[in-house]
């Protein structure tokens, strides 16, 4: 059964510190991994990765994909209260169907 | 870039309602939606998938009598919760697959389903 798997679950942590945010998979077919935001309504896309090893960034946040391990982390760097929220890894299969993870709730406080 | 409108957004009804909930692609033509169902502090979870003129595609333990789905245009979907019960209140998104640029899928802003 393919599975996707976030860690932390939640993680509270201060303004200024920098985050790591994993996710691991069990997939067939795997296409691409996609990182979202999530506040109060829809997802908001970040990242689609493909291919291994190559870092994508955007701002303070970055993230990577080891095809490997099955995994890939999303790193944010000097954290802002404005990046409080759910941040979801999802994979495509090759049938262009959307899996989410579930979930890692980022709180930043002053 | 690709807007997926989803209406309506909130919706309180009483048990036994049918409630209906659209998602329109307003710049483009999507041949696939999705259609999510989460629960709060839980992730996405996939429900089915609907393909423009045919069937919908509905995951496993996902009843199709029960959420009924119709994508009878290449710009909108639409998702009935058939007799809906508290135990269906949920957070219903959903998403249009595009077939170019950056973001393989655009989402809805949700629909917030609360059954008295």
């Amino acid at each position: 059964e393919d599975k996707v798997v976030q860690s932390p679950l939640s993680l509270v942590v201060h303004e200024g510190d920098t985050v790591t945010l994993n996710c691991s998979y069990e997939v067939t077919n795997f296409r691409s991994l996609l990182w979202y935001k999530q506040e109060k309504k829809a997802p908001t896309f970040l990242f689609m990765l493909t291919s291994s090893g190559i870092e994508k960034k955007s701002g303070r946040l970055s993230s990577i994909l080891d095809k490997k391990e099955l995994f890939s982390i999303l790193n944010i760097t000097a954290t802002q209260t404005g990046d409080s929220a759910v941040y979801l890894c999802a994979f495509i299969n090759t049938g262009n169907q959307f899996y989410f993870g579930t979930g890692t709730s980022l709180t930043v406080i002053p | 870039g690709a807007v997926v409108s989803q209406h309506p957004s909130w919706v309180i009804c009483k048990s036994g309602t049918s409630v209906k909930i659209e998602c329109r692609s307003l710049d483009f033509q999507a041949t696939t939606m999705f259609w999510y169902r989460q629960f709060p502090k839980q992730s996405l979870m996939l429900m089915a998938t609907s393909n423009e003129g045919s069937k919908a595609t509905y995951e496993q333990g996902v009843e199709k009598d029960k959420f009924l789905i119709n994508h009878a245009s290449l710009t909108l979907s639409t998702l009935t919760v058939t007799s809906a019960h508290p135990e269906d209140s949920s957070f219903y998104i959903c998403s249009a697959r595009v077939r170019t640029g950056a973001q393989p899928q655009h989402f809805g802003d949700g629909t917030r389903l609360s059954i008295l």
